[in-house]
């Protein structure tokens, strides 16, 4: 069964830690994606890949970095924890769009809750 | 930024009645596609229907697409408490290879 996979279900960390949030994914998808989920917000792109070290800004970068360095691994960083980061982070990969009739959907992960406090 | 708006907010019918959640958006779309949600879980893809399309069904699932009213619906039938979940919009602009959800509608099906 394809899978996405997010290193972590549950995680707490203090403010100004450094946290990695990994995410591995065994379908060959070219895209990948970390999305942040808050009550009254939904999902909030914060960056993606579509491919082996290109990165891109989604809605909400600031405060995160990632890296890509190969195709089935997408890595977001928080260098300096805040409590504003107390988030679900949820990871997802798809197969990079072409035609029209080339058009996938995303295949999500179960999600990371991380807690900063 | 927002595209995909979902209505109503919060859904709660009874076993075997059917579902419809709406979903508008914005900007013109490559393609509008729906999730679910189970709680504290991650997303699990639905149906996908391109912009030229108006119409699509996928089990009990049946998704329409009016493009000149920038709006979709999702009719789940014959609902059941597994159906309780959390359901989303996402749209993506042509080249954007980038989906943009929307807030979703809580859907909760009582036995």
């Amino acid at each position: 069964d394809v899978k996405v996979t997010q290193s972590s279900r549950y995680l707490v960390k203090r403010t100004g830690e450094k946290v990695f949030l990994e995410c591995v994914q065994d379908m060959d998808h070219e895209n990948m994606f970390w999305y942040r989920q808050d009550p009254g917000l939904g999902l909030r792109l914060i960056y993606f890949s579509y491919d082996v070290k290109m990165k891109e800004k989604g809605d909400i970068p600031e405060g995160y970095s990632v890296s890509r360095e190969k195709k089935e691994r997408f890595s977001l960083i928080l260098e300096s924890a805040s409590t504003n980061q107390t988030s679900m982070y949820l990871c997802a990969s798809s197969l990079r769009t072409g035609s029209p009739q080339r058009i996938y959907g995303y295949t999500f992960g179960s999600g990371t809750r991380l807690t900063v406090v | 930024s927002q595209q995909g708006e979902e209505d109503p907010q919060a859904l709660s019918i009874q076993e075997g009645e059917n579902a419809t959640m709406n979903c508008s958006y914005k900007t013109s779309i490559n393609n509008l596609q729906w999730y679910r949600q189970n709680s504290g879980r991650g997303l699990v893809h639905l149906i996908l229907i391109r912009s030229n399309e108006r119409e699509k069904h996928s089990g009990r699932l049946r998704v329409t697409l009016d493009t000149s009213k920038k709006s979709s619906s999702l009719l789940i039938t014959a609902s059941r408490a597994a159906d309780t979940a959390s359901y989303f919009c996402a749209t993506d602009r042509w080249g954007a290879q980038k989906l943009v959800f929307g807030q979703g509608t809580r859907l909760t099906i009582n036995p």
